[in-house]
């Protein structure tokens, strides 16, 4: 089945560490994004990318970076930078342009311990 | 102004009632409006989208848009606790590919 595969679903990060969250999908879609979803609060756009080796920042993009290397890939790095890591982050995908919508993954809960 | 605005909530609704959720956005040149649902600690899960003026049904669900209000309306008909669950407006802009997601509604069904 198709579908976006998100890995791991939990995740501790000790402070100072770097952490690499693992988004890998078999949709064949074209455009992958990376959202941030603290409690009580919608989605905020960390990065995207529409093409293979191109990717753009969103709203919240300091502290985090990204590669797109392969077009099933788009893997988030949340570096020591990021002072309040702590959230649910989600990949997403879609075909390109965003009509019919998203297809998101089962999302990673990151914890800073 | 966000870009996307939602009443965070929540909303308590009785079993078998219409559950009316609302949505305004800041950009006039949106073109792809997209509702969400996402229940706790899960990923969300689109349930409608509607890019034309008017009202677009899918079985209990109707979405409804007025792009000269800028305002964008989900109701869900005779309403299930299966229901229960934080509900997403996303909006792109135009010539944007990426969605603005609204902060969501926490929508209750109470049996």
């Amino acid at each position: 089945d198709g579908g976006i595969t998100q890995s791991p679903k939990y995740l501790f990060r000790k402070e100072g560490q770097n952490v690499t969250l693992s988004c890998e999908q078999n949709l064949n879609h074209d455009a992958m994004y990376w959202y941030r979803q603290d409690p009580g609060q919608g989605l905020r756009l960390i990065y995207y990318s529409q093409i293979v080796n191109d990717f753009q920042k969103g709203d919240i993009a300091e502290g985090y970076s990204v590669s797109r290397e392969k077009k099933e890939s788009f893997p988030l790095t949340v570096t020591s930078a990021q002072k309040n890591p702590t959230a649910f982050y989600l990949c997403a995908s879609s075909t390109g342009t965003v009509t019919p919508g998203y297809t998101f993954g089962s999302g990673t809960r990151l914890t800073v311990v | 102004q966000k870009e996307v605005e939602q009443n965070s909530g929540p909303l308590s609704v009785p079993e078998g009632a219409i559950a009316s959720l609302n949505c305004t956005y800041s950009d006039r040149g949106s073109q792809s409006f997209f509702w969400y649902r996402q229940y706790s600690g899960k990923s969300p899960e689109l349930i409608m989208s509607i890019y034309s003026n008017g009202d677009k049904e899918d079985g209990r669900f109707t979405a409804q848009l007025n792009k000269a209000s800028q305002y964008v309306s989900l109701l869900i008909r005779d309403s299930q606790p299966s229901d229960s669950a934080t509900y997403l407006c996303a909006v792109n802009s135009e010539g944007a590919q990426k969605l603005v997601f609204g902060q969501g509604t926490r929508l209750t069904i109470n049996p």
